[in-house]
């Protein structure tokens, strides 16, 4: 079956630009989180839906961060304004119950210039 | 706050080889944890857990037992192949929220020659 996706895998900004970053989550899955992965660190947590609902955005670095997930299923992360210190890697994860399992994403990988 | 610290790398070891991979947490309350492994080219993909203390996770021949005296979740694996090399991420699900996000360790990149 189909897993995680995300696009595009890979993205090139100039500074100041706004990306938008899409997650296509596991068919019925109630949650989904996006992480941050700067080189050589540890995923960091973005923000986290249940359903449509945005229930924890306390992670988005900046305003410039907002994240949607209008009908409950694919996500989008835009960036608005893009700095160089927003270049990582973006991952999303989906779980089919509330603290269930994540199944990660390949990720997108961002670099501003 | 709640964190995760886990040895650093790269580790190099030769097939066959016993492994070890260092995690440590601070948490208030009872966390799960979870072992990580994102192969390359790859999306993180979970290897085991423990829920709760003195349980053990296994798969793939790699084991951690979670040791809430010593807050600790130390990886092993008695005979590495090189299909393991790949990078290795300790983590928590955050103990004080009901939704489940992780915190995760740096990361540890392991290399095995044949």
């Amino acid at each position: 079956g189909a897993g995680v996706s995300q696009s595009p895998r890979y993205k090139v900004a100039k500074r100041g630009q706004d990306v938008a970053l899409r997650c296509d989550p596991i068919s019925g899955h109630v949650s989904l989180f996006w992480y941050q992965q700067a080189l050589g660190q540890g995923p960091e947590f973005l923000t986290y839906f249940q359903n449509e609902a945005q229930l924890d955005k306390s992670g988005l670095p900046s305003d410039r961060f907002f994240a949607e997930r209008p009908e409950g299923s694919v996500s989008t992360l835009k960036i608005q304004r893009t700095q160089q210190e927003d270049s990582a890697v973006y991952l999303c994860a989906s779980a089919g119950t509330v603290n269930g399992e994540q199944y990660f994403g390949p990720g997108t990988r961002l670099t501003v210039t | 706050g709640n964190s995760v610290t886990q040895m650093e790398g790269p580790v190099t070891l030769s097939e066959e080889a016993f492994l070890t991979i260092n995690c440590t947490y601070t948490a208030t309350g009872y966390p799960s944890l979870f072992w990580y492994v994102q192969y390359p080219g790859e999306g993180l993909q979970l290897l085991l857990k423990a829920t709760k203390a003195d349980d053990k996770g296994s798969n793939k021949g790699f084991e951690a037992t979670y040791r809430k005296e010593t807050t600790s979740f130390h990886l092993e694996k008695g005979s590495v192949q090189v299909s393991d090399s790949a990078v290795y991420f300790c983590a928590l699900s955050d103990p004080g929220g009901s939704q489940g996000n992780l915190i995760f360790g740096k990361g540890t990149k392991l290399s095995v020659k044949p």
